[in-house]
């Protein structure tokens, strides 16, 4: 598989802040990336993606940020809720055929 | 109707026996998937159903065996499994096989003694 990894497996914020989750991916082909939330006790539920041709997308209270030149990725997570705690996974594909998670970061909003 | 469904919850089986699992949506979508996730790591992919074809088997063992009787439906057959298989299996489903967005169930919790 391909190497999908995050700067760092924990996060922890107060609720109201801004959070930042960083992804870097090894493979350049790939010419898609997903967000993924997956809360305990549940399946991965998507958030957000962006093709390779971009380098910003928005969504509500999220913004998926694409650096190819270093290959790296993060959702940004505007005023943090409770209900944002989970885990996040970044995902990447090529061609749409194969996906691979990176490791994942574990989220924790502090009331 | 926005569900993937799976069953059952959780199961529990010897090295000798024989199960299933089951997948379910009613979404029309003509791609179906099925990971294999492991305690605090993250979901890897088993298999790919495109038009209820197999497409992609990544090098699974065939002591899993996949099946899609038809558009709505996915199966995972299981036997002779290893306590090492003990996983949280994931199906997702997506509109086309192209499709970025998977949609996934909550999973099976197995537990192989």
């Amino acid at each position: 598989g391909e190497s999908v990894g995050l700067h760092l497996p924990t996060l922890s914020v107060q609720e109201g802040d801004n959070s930042i989750i960083n992804c870097a991916y090894s493979n350049s082909a790939s010419d898609y990336f997903i967000w993924y939330k997956q809360e305990s006790g549940k399946g991965p539920q998507f958030i957000i993606d962006i093709r390779s041709n971009m380098d910003k997308r928005q969504g509500q209270r999220v913004t998926v940020l694409l650096n190819k030149t270093v290959k790296h990725l993060s959702l940004q997570i505007a005023a943090t809720q409770p209900g944002d705690s989970a885990v996040y996974f970044c995902v990447e594909s090529h061609t749409g055929n194969q996906f691979y998670f990176g490791t994942g970061t574990s989220l924790t909003v502090i009331p | 109707d926005t569900e993937v469904t799976q069953t059952p919850k959780h199961l529990v089986m010897g090295m000798t026996n024989k199960k299933s699992l089951k997948c379910e949506q009613h979404m029309g979508h003509r791609a179906m998937y099925w990971y294999k996730q492991k305690a605090k790591k993250p979901p890897e992919l088993m298999f790919v159903y495109s038009y209820e074809k197999l497409s992609i088997n990544e090098s699974v063992p065939s002591r899993f065996s996949p099946e899609c009787p038809n558009s709505s439906l996915l199966n995972l057959h299981l036997h002779a499994l290893q306590p090492e298989d003990s996983a949280l299996y994931l199906c997702a489903s997506s509109q086309r096989p192209s499709s970025y967005e998977q949609y996934f169930g909550p999973g099976t919790r197995l537990t192989v003694t």
